[in-house]
């Protein structure tokens, strides 16, 4: 089954406890990226990825960072997590971005975050 | 103004209605649009892509206006399950490369 798969969906942590959030797809897409959404704010963009190797800052990348080693996976760092970090973390991934065409995101079932 | 704005409801709507939402996007260079659902707390799922010729999914239609620079979406007898937030996302040009944008979603209830 084609999929994102972001683990863990829940987490309880305190301010300044390194975190890794994990993102993964099957699809063999080249584009990854990570949005956090907040209420009346929508989703916003932290990082996205192009391809392996190739990441870069999204509108919301302060306190945030990414890799992408392998082409299905894209992980979530927060080296030193603060309260304003508590939101939902959604990961997508599509075949290929950066141009015009009409290519599908398709989403992980996101990671509720909470940072006290 | 915000790159891509729609109303954010609720829209409280009978069974059986017809109903409308529009989303506006300010980059005349849009290339492609999409609607997308989501509902409480999941993840957003492709409702449907949106192309310049309109185009119709069952009981959804949508349509893109290119000189008024905004996309529609349209739902005919309404359902319970269509109860949801309805995101319109725009893949727009940005600083070299093409990024998608979304929109803050407009909520919809669909009422027994």
């Amino acid at each position: 089954e084609a999929q994102v798969t972001q683990n863990p969906r829940y987490l309880i942590t305190v301010t300044g406890k390194k975190l890794t959030v994990t993102c993964s797809q099957n699809m063999n897409h080249e584009y990854m990226s990570w949005y956090r959404q907040d209420p009346g704010l929508g989703l916003r963009q932290i990082y996205y990825s192009m391809n392996v190797e190739v990441t870069d800052k999204g509108d919301v990348p302060e306190g945030y960072k990414v890799s992408r080693k392998e082409k299905r996976n894209f992980p979530l760092i927060l080296e030193s997590p603060s309260p304003n970090q508590t939101s939902l973390y959604f990961c997508a991934s599509s075949r290929r971005a950066g141009t015009g065409a009409s290519y599908e995101q398709y989403f992980g079932p996101g990671t509720r975050l909470t940072v006290t | 103004r915000k790159e891509v704005e729609q109303d954010p409801g609720p829209f409280n709507v009978p069974e059986g209605a017809t109903v409308a939402f529009n989303c506006t996007y300010s980059n005349s260079a849009s290339q492609s649009f999409f609607w997308y659902r989501q509902d409480c707390r999941k993840e957003p799922k492709l409702l449907m892509s949106v192309y310049s010729s309109g185009n119709e999914d069952g009981r959804f239609t949508a349509q893109l206006n290119r000189a008024s620079q905004y996309i529609s979406l349209l739902i005919r007898d309404s359902k319970l399950s269509d109860s949801a937030t309805y995101l319109c996302v725009v893949n727009s040009p940005t600083s070299g490369t093409y990024k998608y944008i979304f929109g803050t979603g407009t909520r919809l209830k669909v009422l027994a």
